[in-house]
């Protein structure tokens, strides 16, 4: 199974200031045909889970532009230019280039 | 407007079955893969299984692989999973998840949840 490992576990963040997570697979999850088989979810507090960012840097619908992905193959990183108060709650990485899929153990944002 | 509601938790016996259902609205359900996603308390996310669109693939994690089985019912909207031998490691919120239409491996939709504890 590929492994996937968050940092930090926790982010105590400023409203405005940029914010970054990290996340690592103990495999590529870089495919021959280009894509990066990397999901980025958001649980906000007490709330299901929410899709941000899809194949590493594609943000899904009504995402707002101050998310965005980066990376490539073992390395991934999520950022968040400026943050706001509606961004905390925790942060997931998700592999999805094989079964089982599997998930960071995510990093908590919260506001300083 | 995409609607994912479970149904079916509760509490159960260790060893015991249980049922879950996860009713589907507002898309045209046989176009999508499904996924189920557990969640046990104050901890992280667990793939739990995935069915396409057709019914004809499933996958599942090896923590319930055996034991649980997810279907699916296109004439009426509904995702299932039944689970069977339940342990106490099984306690968590279920969710209903949809894959993107693009990429069903990618999840764009989740349900609410339904909780199932497995205690005696």
């Amino acid at each position: 199974d590929i492994v996937m490992t968050q940092s930090p576990l926790s982010l105590p963040v400023t409203p405005g200031e940029p914010a970054s997570i990290s996340c690592r697979s103990s495999q590529s999850l870089l495919h021959s045909n280009g894509n990066n088989y990397l999901d980025w979810y958001l649980q906000k507090p007490g709330q299901s889970p929410q899709l941000l960012i899809y194949l590493g840097s594609n943000r899904a619908s009504g995402v707002p532009d101050r998310f965005s992905g980066s990376g490539s193959g073992t390395d991934f990183t999520l950022e968040i230019s400026r943050v706001e108060a509606e961004d905390v709650g925790l942060y997931y990485c998700m592999q999805n280039k094989q079964t089982p899929l599997t998930f960071g153990g995510g990093t908590e944002v919260e506001i300083k | 407007q995409v609607q994912l509601v479970e149904s079916g938790g509760g509490v159960v016996q260790p060893g015991r079955s249980l049922r879950l259902s996860c009713a589907a609205s507002g898309f045209i359900f046989n176009g999508y893969g499904f996924h189920w996603v557990r969640q046990a308390p104050g901890k992280g996310l667990e793939w739990v299984a995935l069915i396409w669109s057709d019914g004809t693939v499933t996958y599942y994690a090896d923590s319930v692989k055996g034991r649980f089985t997810i279907s699916r019912d296109n004439s009426k909207n509904t995702l299932y999973l039944q689970m069977s031998s339940l342990r106490a490691e099984d306690t968590a919120v279920y969710y209903c998840a949809r894959g993107y239409s693009g990429y069903a491996f990618t999840i764009d939709s989740w349900g609410q949840g339904t909780l199932v504890t497995v205690s005696s």
